[in-house]
């Protein structure tokens, strides 16, 4: 069974600063990653996701990600976190052998400080 | 572009009572999944169609029916709400492409008192 696991529940930054959300992952095969995000009341919006190649990979908004096979891990960065980047974040692995249904971490919320 | 349509987007249910809750998606879309968000938790998969007439159970199913008589059209019954069914409600859609990202509806607050 694949897993998603999101270390912190709460990442605080202040404005300007670097950011970096924590994902690792735990799947048989070649892991479909993927970062979504969730502002209050609204829908997940997709960011970005790591599919295969280069293990730095660029999604919207600036944010990007950095696929590590060693260490399992997807996380989540932006080099100027902005206020508007305030949200919750969920990592998240697809299924193969024809199901679907992501398997999501349980989220992070990212505060960044005026 | 609508994307993916959820309605209602607010519900209050009496213990007991049944309800649908709809969702359409207009691109075409041959996989689609709904999926419940409880405090701490994340999105938990609740059942999933791979196509018109196929679904399948996910991760919590009990006391939930779905079924897929259209590529369009998602819909997610309860069938006797319980207040453990409390929960945000959301329904997506992708391509069948594992390598896809899905579309995801607004949501559907449900509250069972």
């Amino acid at each position: 069974a694949q897993s998603v696991a999101q270390p912190e529940d709460q990442v605080n930054v202040a404005e300007g600063n670097p950011l970096t959300v924590k994902c690792t992952y735990s799947v048989s095969g070649n892991p479909y990653l993927f970062w979504y995000v969730q502002y209050p009341n609204r829908g997940l919006q997709f960011l970005l996701k790591y599919i295969t190649g280069d293990n730095l990979v660029k999604g919207s908004y600036g944010f990007e990600a950095e696929f590590n096979k060693s260490q399992t891990s997807f996380h989540l960065k932006k080099p100027s976190a902005l206020v508007s980047d305030s949200a919750l974040y969920f990592c998240a692995v697809s299924p193969g052998g024809g199901a679907d249904g992501l398997t999501f971490g349980k989220g992070t919320h990212l505060i960044i400080q005026p | 572009n609508a994307g993916v349509t959820q309605t209602p987007k607010f519900q209050v249910l009496k213990t007991g009572q049944s309800m649908t809750l709809q969702c359409a998606q207009d691109m075409n879309h041959e996989y689609m999944s709904w999926y419940r968000q409880d405090p701490g938790m994340g999105l938990r998969l609740i059942h999933y169609s791979v196509g018109a007439g196929i679904t399948d159970q996910g991760e919590v199913p009990n006391g939930y029916n779905v079924s897929r008589s259209t590529t369009e059209d998602f819909p997610l019954r309860l069938l006797s709400a319980a207040p453990s069914q409390t929960s945000v409600y959301f329904c997506a859609s992708r391509l069948r492409e594992r390598n896809t990202e899905a579309f995801f509806g607004q949501g559907t607050r449900l509250t069972v008192v």
